[in-house]
């Protein structure tokens, strides 16, 4: 069974910073590409980076309204793929879901607020 | 960016009924490698979204063959025939030919 587990998320105060973990399992972790994607709150969902696999050297891309504030990295060993967002302001607040795009975790909700 | 364009924004469906979903891309979203990268999404109320079709027109495993995608270069369309009642909430087209990865819009997909 393919299971996706976001954690990390929680209230963070505008200028904060959070990482966010993603741990997976059930599924051939390393030939995927791994994604995070946000939707905030009664919106539509908003791609947010991608990291490629070995094959692709680890290649990463990202939304041009959070670049400069984001690194995805993962971790092939742990089957991990991990989100760093710095500089938050009110508009990162979203729920943020891991994915391969054929699976998805159920998110995790990160709040920016003073 | 590449811009998806879904019309309609909302739709309003009998059971039973066929619903037809288009997405329009600003560019072609055909890839160098041949392959078109253009994905459906449902997300359903309260729930992460679920992928639907792949590559324009590939179920994904487990969809129901009432789910059929179909397109080429920027015109793109979901239908979905015979609507059940789990057929309810918003769908979304994706690109994954062109960085940034974006999705569209979404259209919200109701039973009458």
């Amino acid at each position: 069974e393919v299971q996706i587990l976001e954690t990390g998320g929680g209230l963070v105060k505008p200028g904060g910073s959070l990482r966010l973990s993603c741990a997976t399992s059930g599924f051939n972790f390393n030939d995927y590409f791994m994604n995070w994607v946000r939707q905030a709150p009664g919106k539509g969902l908003e791609w947010v980076a991608q990291i490629r696999n070995k094959n692709y050297n680890y290649a990463t891309y990202y939304a041009e309204s959070l670049e400069g504030r984001v690194t995805i990295s993962r971790d092939d060993s742990k089957s991990s793929v991990y989100l760093q967002v710095s500089s938050l302001r009110a508009e990162d607040t979203a729920i943020y879901y891991c994915t391969s795009r054929s699976y998805w975790g159920q998110g995790t909700l990160v709040t920016v607020s003073s | 960016d590449v811009v998806l364009t879904q019309t309609p924004v909302s739709l309003s469906v009998t059971l039973g009924d066929q619903a037809s979903i288009s997405c329009r891309s600003s560019q072609s979203l055909e890839y160098s490698d041949g392959y078109t990268y253009l994905e459906w999404y449902l997300q359903k109320p309260g729930q992460s979204p679920q992928l639907l079709i792949y590559e324009v027109s590939n179920r994904f495993s487990g969809v129901p063959d009432r789910f059929i995608g179909s397109g080429s270069g920027t015109d793109f369309t979901l239908k979905i025939s015979r609507v059940e009642p789990e057929d309810l909430g918003v769908y979304y087209c994706f690109q994954a030919t062109h960085d940034p990865l974006t999705f569209g819009s979404g259209t919200k997909l109701e039973i009458k």
